[in-house]
């Protein structure tokens, strides 16, 4: 079946230093989210991205999607302490159904 | 307030038992999903709906079961069959639409923690 992959699985860094997170899909994907889940809470929404060679800002975040439709990045310039979590990509295969990346933890040492 | 709601929070249950775990919302969201988490893990989609009387199956869905009697509801049981079912189990939904403001978001609940003793 589809598989949504994600590396690295672990990231840690020093406040300050830059993170990416890379999402690869075994298949073409309709649009690509991204989400950020908080040790103990829930996936939170942070972006869609639907276009090819798509990119999208959010003050320190930036996402893009590639050429091809089947892989996505996220990178953190900067990073606090209250980036501290996991990163989720999530592709949408098909009307309504969504897989999730493996995701990537980022811990940022202060 | 408008939004998703799993109960129970924190369920225990014996091998051999089924157990229900409930997701409602007042969102008036079109689809529901079920996801499982397991430790230092990804979600991985257990059952699906886009309408009422209607679901389908994820990548994991065996020992699984769901209805859709409802929109606003979707429960989840984790039957006997299923090999492993301790995890953290999240509901979420979305509404179906393409116009201004329609950002694609999946809205999830707080989840739902099952330990099997």
């Amino acid at each position: 079946g589809q598989q949504v992959m994600q590396i690295p699985q672990y990231q840690h860094v020093q406040e300050g230093e830059d993170f990416t997170t890379y999402c690869n899909s075994s298949t073409t994907l309709s649009n690509i989210q991204w989400y950020k889940q908080r040790p103990g809470g829930h996936p939170v929404f942070l972006i869609q991205l639907v276009k090819s060679g798509e990119v999208k800002k959010q003050k320190r975040l930036t996402f893009q999607f590639g050429e091809a439709k089947k892989n996505s990045s996220l990178h953190i310039t900067a990073t606090q302490t209250t980036d501290v979590g996991t990163y989720f990509c999530a592709g949408q295969a098909g009307t309504y159904k969504y897989i999730f990346g493996t995701g990537t933890r980022l811990k940022v040492l202060a | 307030d408008g939004g998703i709601t799993q109960s129970p929070k924190y369920l225990f249950r014996k091998e051999g038992q089924n157990v229900t775990l409930s997701c409602e919302q007042n969102l008036n969201h079109d689809a529901m999903y079920w996801y499982r988490q397991d430790p230092g893990q990804g979600l991985r989609l257990i059952y699906y709906s886009q309408i009422v009387n209607d679901f389908q199956k994820g990548d994991i869905a065996e020992g699984y079961s769901v209805s859709r009697e409802k929109k606003e509801s979707f429960p989840l049981t984790v039957t006997s069959a299923q090999k492993n079912p301790t995890a953290f189990y999240l509901c979420a939904s979305i509404p179906w639409g393409t116009g201004t403001g329609y950002t694609g978001e999946l809205f999830f609940g707080e989840g739902s923690r099952l330990t099997v003793l």
